[in-house]
């Protein structure tokens, strides 16, 4: 079975610095690969997602993940960080072929002024 | 588009009640999932719908649990007898199903508390 491992629990930011998110995946081959962010209160949104071809891929909001085969990674990143980035963020996986998602335990992001 | 719609945004009900939840998908989507969300276990896949069809139960926690989508446009989540344990976050969310990857939308999701 797959599954999604975010190490971080919480992570603490000062604003305007970088930001790198961790997710690693355990799937038999390179599967479907999400990150979606939950602002308080309210659902998730999707970020960015990646299936194939350039392994760096753009998201809204100025995030960018680099999906990485050889370490079964697909790390979030951020150049500069705004108080309003404040949230949970989820890794997630998906079988190709299948449109149900396994996510991590998700990182909350706390961002210092 | 007003997005996946879910009520009620909370509710408090006491141990043994039947609890209803229930979900509007955004319009043309032909998939729907309920999630569960608590601290303990995070977000968890409760039930999957293609087509108004079950795909996949296999998250439903037990018989106290079931879901149904009488139509395209509406989804409910029942729990009868409710429990304290089944105070969590419940999420809907809803897609065009493509054969796998398609984005999933979420609704603002039920708070349920069970005393």
């Amino acid at each position: 079975a797959q599954s999604v491992t975010q190490p971080d629990i919480h992570i603490t930011v000062s604003e305007g610095a970088s930001l790198e998110l961790r997710c690693n995946y355990s799937y038999g081959a390179t599967p479907y690969l999400f990150w979606y962010v939950q602002s308080p209160g309210q659902g998730l949104q999707l970020l960015l997602k990646y299936f194939s071809g350039d392994t760096l891929v753009q998201g809204i909001k100025g995030f960018e993940a680099e999906f990485k085969r050889s370490q079964s990674s697909f790390n979030l990143r951020k150049p500069s960080v705004h108080w309003s980035d404040a949230a949970e963020y989820f890794c997630a996986v998906s079988d190709r072929g299948y449109s149900t998602l396994t996510f991590g335990k998700g990182t909350m992001l706390l961002v210092s002024p | 588009d007003a997005g996946v719609i879910q009520s009620p945004r909370h509710e408090v009900t006491e141990m043994g009640q039947e609890v209803t939840l229930r979900c509007k998908p955004i319009s043309g989507h032909n998939s729907l999932f309920w999630y569960r969300q608590t601290m303990m276990r995070g977000l968890e896949l409760l039930i999957y719908f293609n087509n108004n069809v079950p795909i996949d139960d296999s998250g439903m926690p037990e018989d106290r649990f079931s879901a149904k989508m009488p139509n395209a446009s509406f989804s409910t989540l029942k729990i009868q007898p409710s429990e304290p344990r089944d105070s969590a976050v419940y999420f809907c969310a809803s897609s065009l199903a493509q054969g796998a990857g398609e984005t999933q939308y979420f609704g603002p999701g039920t708070r349920l508390l069970v005393l």
